[in-house]
């Protein structure tokens, strides 16, 4: 069974700029996770979406935003991008969106905003 | 607010020894941990879990000790070995929460020959 994928893998972008970036699930898992990974933050919670519906955020400005589509495939949008946003961005999947259920990632997405 | 911690940055062992990461958390509403393990440029991959009813739960070199009371969760790896270097994560999730996971800083495991 195929994992998780993201593209683009990398990215360089510049200030001001907008970026979509990309993740498809492993096939039959419905719910999709986004996550930032900083040196200074670690990993922290954007957002999660399960049956094409955002069901948690994170503390993130609203610049950042999400979707997911009919068949789970997700897409997450920066706009207005800062010098802060440069990090790993990380997708992952799970069957349901229960809190014991197994969340499996992707490679993510490096993000440099310049 | 850190609600998960993980406060050794670092841990180097010997093969064959035991690792022991540990992880601390804050938020009484956390019922279930994980514990992932991430190389470079790679997304972290899941290792072992622990449900809040639970004490102990092991699968093969891997073990995680959960004490409610103290709020602590460690990780036993043995016997430890090369291919076990990496950063390991602690992350927490609640019921009130759907899949939201929080994550602790990472350690870094190194394991030396």
């Amino acid at each position: 069974k195929a994992g998780v994928t993201q593209t683009p893998r990398y990215l360089i972008k510049t200030r001001g700029q907008q970026v979509t970036l990309s993740c498809s699930p492993i096939s039959g898992h419905r719910s999709v996770s986004w996550y930032q990974q900083t040196p200074g933050q670690g990993l922290q919670f954007l957002f999660e979406y399960f049956s094409e519906t955002q069901r948690n955020k994170g503390n993130f400005p609203g610049r950042f935003s999400g979707r997911q589509f009919s068949n789970s495939r997700s897409e997450m949008n920066v706009s207005t991008l800062e010098l802060g946003d440069s990090a790993l961005y990380l997708c992952a999947s799970s069957l349901l969106a229960s809190a014991t259920d197994t969340q499996y990632f992707g490679p993510g997405t490096r993000l440099t905003v310049l | 607010d850190q609600q998960v911690k993980q406060n050794s940055p670092s841990l180097s062992v010997q093969e064959g020894r035991i690792s022991i990461l540990n992880c601390d958390y804050t938020n009484s509403m956390f019922d279930y941990f994980l514990w992932y393990k991430k190389y470079p440029a790679e997304g972290p991959t899941f290792l072992i879990s622990i449900s809040s009813i639970k004490d102990k739960n092991e699968d093969g070199r891997f073990t995680v000790f959960l004490n409610k009371s103290a709020k602590h969760l460690s990780l036993h790896i043995v016997p430890s070995q090369p291919g076990d270097s990496a950063v390991y994560f602690c992350a927490a999730s609640a019921k009130t929460s759907g899949s939201r996971l929080t994550f602790g800083e990472g350690t870094q495991l190194t394991v030396n020959p």
